[in-house]
């Protein structure tokens, strides 16, 4: 298994400005992804990010509002981008198991957007 | 995109009974694997099926996946107050690069 740490765990921040959120791993993974759980809802995924290349984004995420780096293989960041209240959020990062198909998940962010 | 639904959305037991979760799909699937979240916190994975197997056992877990129904159920025998979390079921597709497509969740409470 994978342990995983994400920063800050938890902010409130105001409309229009921008907070990056950091995702660390205590091994190295070829895939890390970022999700977003809206309040009361389930996961939805909003890219991959892979070591080397720029991020694969799933459809309604865009990389202007949602940029991520990948610097190497035990870190990623997500950044959102001029945020509004609709941004608020549990932000998840995971990884995929080295020989399984499980994914392994951080403790999470909750970003509140006043 | 959600791949499917589970249901019930909430569910509410006392401790010692069976907990049972349904979680339907939409297209085929590698495996399909059930989540446990504790008050908003990370996700804890708690066991994978493959397309090709009927059940899975894993301590008071058991999983069944019909492919044909595109559904899956997780029961969870003899509850306990520790139970009590948001369970997601999730699929995997051949050629996803291990991305998952999360249902909807079902929140389950156990009271003591």
């Amino acid at each position: 298994s994978a342990v995983i740490s994400q920063k800050p765990s938890r902010d409130i921040c105001q409309r229009g400005t921008s907070l990056t959120i950091q995702c660390q791993v205590d091994s190295q993974v070829t895939m890390m992804f970022w999700y977003r759980q809206q309040p009361g809802q389930s996961l939805t995924l909003i890219a991959t990010a892979n070591q080397g290349s720029e991020a694969t984004y799933e459809s309604g995420f865009v990389i202007d509002k949602f940029p991520i780096s990948r610097p190497n293989l035990t870190f990623s960041t997500l950044t959102v981008s001029n945020m509004s209240p609709e941004d608020s959020s549990i932000y998840l990062c995971s990884v995929g198991g080295r020989s399984t198909d499980t994914q392994y998940f951080g403790p999470g962010t909750r970003l509140t957007v006043l | 995109s959600q791949q499917g639904e589970e249901d019930p959305q909430a569910l509410s037991i006392q401790e010692g009974e069976n907990a049972t979760m349904n979680c339907s799909y939409k297209t085929s699937i590698n495996n399909l694997q059930w989540y446990r979240q504790n008050s908003g916190r990370g996700l804890v994975h708690l066991i994978l099926i493959r397309s090709n197997e009927r059940e899975k056992h894993s301590g008071r877990l058991r999983v069944t996946l019909d492919t044909s129904k595109k559904s899956s159920s997780l029961l969870i025998t003899a509850s306990r107050a520790a139970d009590t979390a948001s369970y997601f079921c999730a699929t995997q597709t051949s050629g996803s690069a291990r991305q998952l497509t999360f249902g909807s969740g079902t929140q389950l409470t156990v009271l003591p």
